[in-house]
């Protein structure tokens, strides 16, 4: 079965600096998908970036950025340039990617709350 | 606004009561998900359903179940309500072949 952990329960950054939220995983698969979704205080999940494990170049969205080691699994998120409305909790998830129809759920790590200081 | 909507948002109850808890997807996905988020477990899969059928289970308690109707929306039943069955109960759905889940906002439920 896959196992996905974050070994930081909490982090903190000053607004404008730059954080690393760790993430890694166990699988035996080749396929599959990774994610992080940020959960703020309204406690919505909310996709913050997607990587698809077959793809060498790691994914980016404006201020968001991974890190993805496929043969370490590990898959790390950083956020450049923080702002206030980045503090929240942040899960790392792990999905197989299955071609018989309907795919895989998610299975999610514990989760980091992220603190921004202004 | 993920164009995933749950409702209630919120619900009160007692123990030994029954609820349902209703999902509707996003327009055009086909996979409806429902996970269960408490402070002690965190968020964990409960059960797939894919186009009206159910394709995956987690850890799915026996007191709970669910289906999906052919207008694709969804239904989680709660029944026999325990004080430990307090949680936010989230909703996602996926269109195949994206990879992506779109969680709706959520239902707390409290089991006072």
């Amino acid at each position: 079965a896959q196992t996905v952990t974050q070994s930081q329960p909490e982090m903190s950054v000053q607004e404008a600096e730059t954080v690393t939220l760790s993430c890694t995983y166990d699988t035996s698969e080749s396929d599959y998908y990774l994610f992080w979704y940020k959960q703020p205080p309204s406690r919505q999940m909310i996709l913050v970036i997607r990587q698809e494990a077959y793809k060498q170049q790691n994914a980016t969205e404006n201020r968001f950025s991974v890190n993805f080691q496929k043969a370490a699994k590990s898959f790390s998120l950083k956020i450049s340039d923080s702002q206030l409305g980045d503090a929240a909790m942040y899960f790392c998830a792990y999905r197989s990617q299955n071609y018989g129809g309907s795919q895989g759920n998610l299975i999610f790590g514990k989760g980091t709350k992220l603190s921004v200081k202004p | 606004d993920s164009g995933v909507t749950q409702t209630p948002k919120h619900l009160i109850t007692a123990t030994g009561q029954r609820v349902t808890l209703r999902c509707s997807p996003r327009s055009g996905d086909l996979s409806v998900y429902w996970y269960q988020q408490s402070l002690d477990q965190g968020l964990q899969f409960l059960i797939q359903y894919y186009n009206g059928e159910e394709r995956a289970k987690g850890n799915i308690l026996e007191r709970f179940s669910a289906q999906q109707f052919p207008d694709l929306h969804s239904e989680l039943n709660l029944s026999s309500l325990e004080l430990g069955d307090s949680a936010l109960y989230f909703c996602a759905s996926s269109a195949q072949g994206f990879g992506k889940l779109f969680f709706g906002s959520g239902t707390q439920l409290s089991v006072l």
